[in-house]
């Protein structure tokens, strides 16, 4: 299993750019969901999904979509990128059980806005 | 929102020491999580704990819920457990966001 895959890992974008950070999983996890971490400020929820088309906001989901077509992917979208959302984007995946359901994270995307 | 608060946020101690990390949260939660996140920036699930007690070798976790908090024990330090430590909770209405804390910094010295 390759776990839970973000790509790319590096990305600089020019205000007012779009783009899509990729995140895909294979095992079968019907929870998943993108945080972003900034210095002193942990990892904020940006989106979540609970299964395929089912998506959910979280913390801080202005200037972010997503959906959610299948159940191993769960593609987050910057429509007009501005400086604020320089940071590192974490997808996480897990399943539903609420008995034994640690979250997995992909390895990050490192974002900078200029 | 429920508001999940980490202490202390950083913490500085020498090799072979233990240490004690704290989570308070201030809502009920279904479940309650610990992660390391190491020096390259992964992030690793240590414990998924939403009551009792767990151990895994030197870390071990405990979590009252009844009086929201958990506690994260890292025995005999060693210079690999430096990094970053996050709780993270599963709000208690059931929609399933999964909100973490700001961290401990932990940085063990040789």
């Amino acid at each position: 299993n390759a776990g839970v895959t973000q790509t790319p890992k590096f990305q600089v974008l020019k205000t007012g750019q779009s783009m899509t950070l990729q995140c895909a999983q294979d095992m079968n996890h019907e929870y998943m969901s993108w945080y972003r971490q900034d210095p002193g400020m942990g990892l904020r929820l940006i989106h979540y999904s609970v299964g395929a088309g089912i998506t959910d906001q979280g913390e801080v989901p202005n200037g972010y979509n997503v959906s959610r077509s299948t159940t191993e992917d769960f593609p987050l979208r910057l429509l007009s990128a501005a400086p604020s959302q320089t940071s590192v984007y974490f997808c996480a995946s897990s399943y539903l059980d609420r008995f034994n359901s640690p979250l997995h994270f992909g390895n990050g995307t490192r974002l900078t806005v200029t | 929102g429920i508001q999940v608060e980490q202490s202390p946020p950083d913490l500085i101690l020498q090799e072979g020491a233990n240490s004690t990390l704290r989570c308070n949260f201030s809502d009920s939660v279904n479940n309650l999580q610990w992660f390391h996140q190491n020096p390259w920036g992964q992030l690793i699930n240590l414990f998924y704990i939403p009551s009792g007690t767990k151990q895994n070798g030197r870390l071990s976790a405990t979590t009252v819920a009844t009086e929201r908090y958990s506690l994260l024990y890292i025995s005999s330090s060693q210079t690999t457990d430096s990094g970053v430590y996050f709780c993270a909770v599963e709000v208690g209405n059931r929609d399933d966001k999964i909100i973490f804390g700001k961290g401990t910094r932990l940085h063990i010295l040789p």
